[in-house]
């Protein structure tokens, strides 16, 4: 049974940092992908940033390209994500998921969610 | 940026009936369509990917249809724990994947 568990959110005054940790059980995680997606409190999805399998390739939406970075150990089953420059809009639940098997199309695994919350 | 508009935004049904939803993208994306279902205080869950195959555990009646700009989730006849809300993505052309901005399926 596959498992994602994200940690590492809290409460940060605006421009500060924080890092988020997903950890993965039961998955061929180092054949995986892995995406941080977040959800801002009453608002819809948003695709935050991936990284391929190995690590070597990272991809961010425009608006965190430059202040957050994605990473990854794979020896720790853990991907990572370190925010920097944090703004109020930053503010959201950001989950881990990754696809559920190469021929899947779509993010078949979620973590809980690790709470973000931006505030002076 | 490849925009997903989907709509209507609220649709209030009762058990048993049939919803539609839809979805449609800015620009073709072929099939490369994903619907997920999202309960409150929930991660999502994937429903439909490749817009009509339905992922591993996924009730059939929920099925999906559509390409390039126009697509559709039906549930043929609700169940109560289908009251949810409901986002279309996309992958096609990425970065970014791109989500719509959810349609809440409710109790009438």
């Amino acid at each position: 049974q596959v498992q994602l568990v994200e940690s590492g959110g809290g409460v940060v005054q605006p421009g500060g940092s924080l890092r988020l940790s997903c950890e993965a059980t039961g998955l061929a995680f180092s054949d995986s992908g892995l995406h941080w997606v977040r959800q801002a409190p009453g608002k819809g999805l948003e695709w935050v940033s991936f990284i391929r399998y190995d690590g070597a390739k990272q991809y961010y939406i425009d608006s965190v390209r430059g202040r957050f970075t994605i990473s990854r150990d794979n020896s720790k089953n853990t991907v990572f994500l370190e925010m920097n420059s944090l703004r109020i809009e930053d503010t959201a639940v950001y989950f881990c998921a990754s696809r559920s098997s190469v021929s899947t199309n779509g993010l078949g695994f979620w973590g809980n969610g690790t709470l973000v919350t931006v505030s002076s | 940026e490849i925009v997903l508009t989907q709509s209507p935004a609220t649709l209030s049904l009762s058990p048993g009936e049939r919803a539609t939803l839809s979805c449609r993208a800015s620009q073709s994306i072929s099939r490369v369509l994903a619907w997920y279902q999202q309960k409150p205080g929930q991660a999502p869950r994937l429903l439909i990917y490749d817009a009509s195959t339905r992922a591993s555990g996924i009730p059939a009646r929920f099925s999906g249809s559509g390409s390039g700009t126009d697509f559709t989730l039906t549930i043929s006849s609700l169940e109560p724990e289908d009251f949810a809300v409901y986002y279309c993505q996309q992958r096609t052309n990425w970065p970014p994947w791109t989500f719509g901005q959810g349609t809440k399926v409710e109790i009438k």
